[in-house]
């Protein structure tokens, strides 16, 4: 079936390195997507991996492995304002997101 | 500022009546979409759309119906609400066209259903 997992919560220390793994089991695969969401905000988008490897974007990286089912968002140069969860997303073959059901990462001074 | 606009951000409500959320997009984003999101639970999908005058169901639609007249607007309704209907409501659009098809996110109505 359809599986997103990624870990519930993570802490780091401000100033640090933290990476964030989200592992998936979907019906065909179209792209894997990850997004910030503030508390009490919308989501926002951050990186999006449709071949393997791994994509920059100033402090935040995001890896693909489409043969292991796996990704990671990485996040170097901890700020406070990094506070948020972390949404993984997998587009299957039909177009259709599925969602996981994000990492809240809390960033300590 | 272009975006997504919904409506109301906030409402309380009792279980039985009718409710509309509004969404309207300044982008003039082909596809539109409405999720709700639980604690503890991904996003998941209620309807979309892919182009004005067409509709379809995701995840979870029983409960909900859509309209899209045109382009900007795609308004969710509840016809009978119901306290399981109680959640954080977001509607996104994007861009079908694109290869990404990112997402854009409203700010969201928190709706709670006694």
């Amino acid at each position: 079936g359809q599986n997103i997992d990624q870990p519930t919560e993570m802490t780091a220390t401000e100033g640090a390195i933290v990476q964030i793994n989200c592992t998936y089991q979907t019906s065909g695969f179209n792209g894997l997507f990850w997004y910030q969401q503030h508390a009490g905000e919308a989501p926002t988008f951050l990186s999006y991996n449709v071949l393997d490897g791994l994509e920059e974007k100033g402090r935040f990286s995001s890896f693909l492995s489409r043969s292991k089912g796996y990704s990671y968002l990485l996040l170097k140069e901890l700020q406070m304002k990094d506070s948020a969860s972390y949404l993984c997303a997998v587009r299957e073959s039909n177009y259709q997101l599925i969602w996981g059901a994000g990492t809240k990462l809390i960033i300590k001074p | 500022i272009a975006g997504i606009t919904q409506a109301p951000t906030s409402q309380i409500l009792a279980a039985g009546r009718r409710m509309t959320l509004r969404c309207t997009q300044d982008m003039r984003h082909n596809a539109m979409y409405w999720y709700r999101q639980d604690l503890g639970l991904g996003l998941r999908l209620i309807h979309y759309s892919n182009t004005a005058g067409t509709t379809g169901k995701g995840e979870v639609p029983d409960g909900y119906s859509v309209s899209r007249a045109n382009t900007d607007d795609f308004p969710l309704t509840l016809a009978s609400a119901v306290p399981s209907q109680t959640s954080v409501y977001f509607c996104a659009s994007s861009d079908r066209t694109s290869g990404a098809n990112v997402l854009t996110f409203g700010a969201g109505s928190r709706l709670t259903v006694l």
